[in-house]
């Protein structure tokens, strides 16, 4: 099985429809991490979070919001989606302990806003 | 501030062909990690190598190596005999003191047979 799972794979919705996207990781890492990648733009960082009480904010927040229920578990929630929400969004981990933050990624989730 | 500039958007060589793809990074910290990741045509994205800065010995694993110079800041990522399956997107990054990791804006590489 998969270390890094994200639910769901696809998903095609309306504008101003909410829209959660969800990410469970089985490796035992503090650090669980939201992205998205846009075409020529890379991967930009949306939020991150080092623990079940620390999340923050990353470069590009405004439009998202995130829950982090358990260690194991960080969900990303569009309030009210937009077309140019339209990207491909990955989850991401990491482990401080050995003080070198390599992610390991999810399979990611294709999201497209109508 | 940091940043990760990959400027070669697209290359294109023919199998059996040595490709470089370069990676070109800034910040003002003695204490960085530098990575490279390879996003297939699948989409998922795969860990390939991690560097400190405080090792700059270069690295080979099998096809793939890796030239790190912190004199130029570059971390430049060389594939030997290239094939068809190293088709992919790939990812240089650079994290600083374990917060934020950085990517850069990604090279496709197409390896025709």
């Amino acid at each position: 099985d998969a270390d890094v799972t994200q639910t769901p794979r696809n998903r095609i919705t309306k504008t101003g429809k909410r829209i959660m996207l969800e990410c469970s990781q089985t490796k035992g890492h503090d650090r669980m991490y939201w992205y998205r990648q846009d075409p020529g733009l890379g991967l930009r960082l949306i939020y991150y979070s080092f623990d079940v009480k620390d999340i923050n904010k990353g470069e590009i927040s405004d439009g998202y919001s995130v829950s982090r229920q358990a260690q194991a578990k960080f969900s990303l929630s569009l309030e009210s989606a937009i077309p140019n929400q339209t990207a491909l969004y990955f989850c991401a981990t990491s482990d401080w302990t050995a003080y070198t933050d390599t992610q390991y990624f999810g399979p990611g989730t294709r999201l497209t806003v109508l | 501030a940091q940043k990760v500039t990959q400027a070669q958007t697209e290359i294109s060589v023919v199998e059996k062909e040595d490709v470089t793809l370069d990676c070109v990074y800034e910040t003002r910290d003695t204490t960085y990690y530098l990575f490279w990741y390879k996003q297939p045509p699948s989409g998922e994205l795969v860990f390939l190598i991690r560097r400190n800065s405080f090792d700059e010995q270069n690295e080979i694993s099998g096809r793939y190596s890796w030239n790190f110079q912190k004199s130029t800041s570059s971390f430049n990522f060389t594939i030997t005999a290239s094939q068809v399956v190293d088709s992919a997107v790939y990812f240089c990054a650079l994290n600083v003191g374990g917060f934020k990791t950085i990517f850069g804006a990604g090279t496709r590489l197409f390896v025709k047979a």
